[in-house]
């Protein structure tokens, strides 16, 4: 079964440096997705992207955050400059064109900002 | 997208049918229902969705009633790994509308 891979699955980072998340959604989706959970927390959306540009981003997605999609197979979530809040599970997701299918999520990046 | 509301928590004995409800009285007509589920601090899995009709597939049956205002999700032999976070999730069927995580309901299976 196609499946979303994410990488690293653990990244701890000092706070002010930036970090990069790496996704490799599944590959003949178009929509693309990023989500935060802070532990013990319900799962945040953050930004989806379509065709090569965000379709929508939420309060949370400030200008410290910034999605790519470099080479038509990848899908990164930059952090600038990491603050202690930042530290959560990042996950990816993706999917098809059907008005009602289903995302696919990664397993996640662990993100420790100290 | 319209708010849905689940019970905080719920336990069911394995290998018995887990019944979880999920009320979205105001549900529109374009807005499908759909179900992920969260094990641990894994992502979320996708279980089932649909938008009128009663759904089944290899995972679970959705239940919709006919008025939409609630659903059930039912998982036929409950397993220990089905212990979990199951999110009810209201969303219009636009292809790139993002999934609103509620608190969802959690799970847990016993012996």
């Amino acid at each position: 079964e196609p499946e979303v891979t994410q990488t690293p699955s653990h990244q701890v980072t000092q706070m002010g440096q930036e970090v990069i998340l790496r996704c490799v959604p599944i590959s003949n989706h178009l929509y693309f997705y990023w989500y935060r959970q802070i532990l013990g927390q319900k799962v945040e959306f953050l930004v989806s992207f379509y065709n090569n540009e965000i379709s929508e981003k939420s309060e949370i997605f400030d200008d410290q955050f910034s999605v790519e999609r470099p080479d038509g197979s990848n899908f990164t979530l930059k952090i600038r400059s990491t603050k202690l809040e930042d530290s959560a599970m990042y996950f990816c997701a993706s999917r098809g064109d059907s008005d009602s299918g289903g995302y696919t999520f990664g397993s996640g990046t662990r993100l420790t900002v100290v | 997208d319209a708010k849905t509301t689940q019970p905080t928590s719920m336990d069911c004995a394995e290998g018995r049918a887990a019944n979880l409800p999920c009320n979205h009285s105001t549900i529109s007509g374009n807005e499908y229902v759909y179900w992920y589920r969260q094990i641990h601090s894994q992502g979320p899995q996708y279980i089932i969705h649909g938008l009128k009709n009663n759904e089944t597939n290899e995972m679970a049956s959705l239940i919709i009633t006919e008025d939409r205002k609630s659903s059930t999700l039912i998982l036929p032999h409950a397993t220990l790994r089905d212990t979990a976070v199951y999110y009810c999730i209201v969303r219009v069927g636009a292809a790139g509308n993002k999934l609103t995580f509620g608190g969802g309901t959690r799970v847990l299976v016993k012996p």
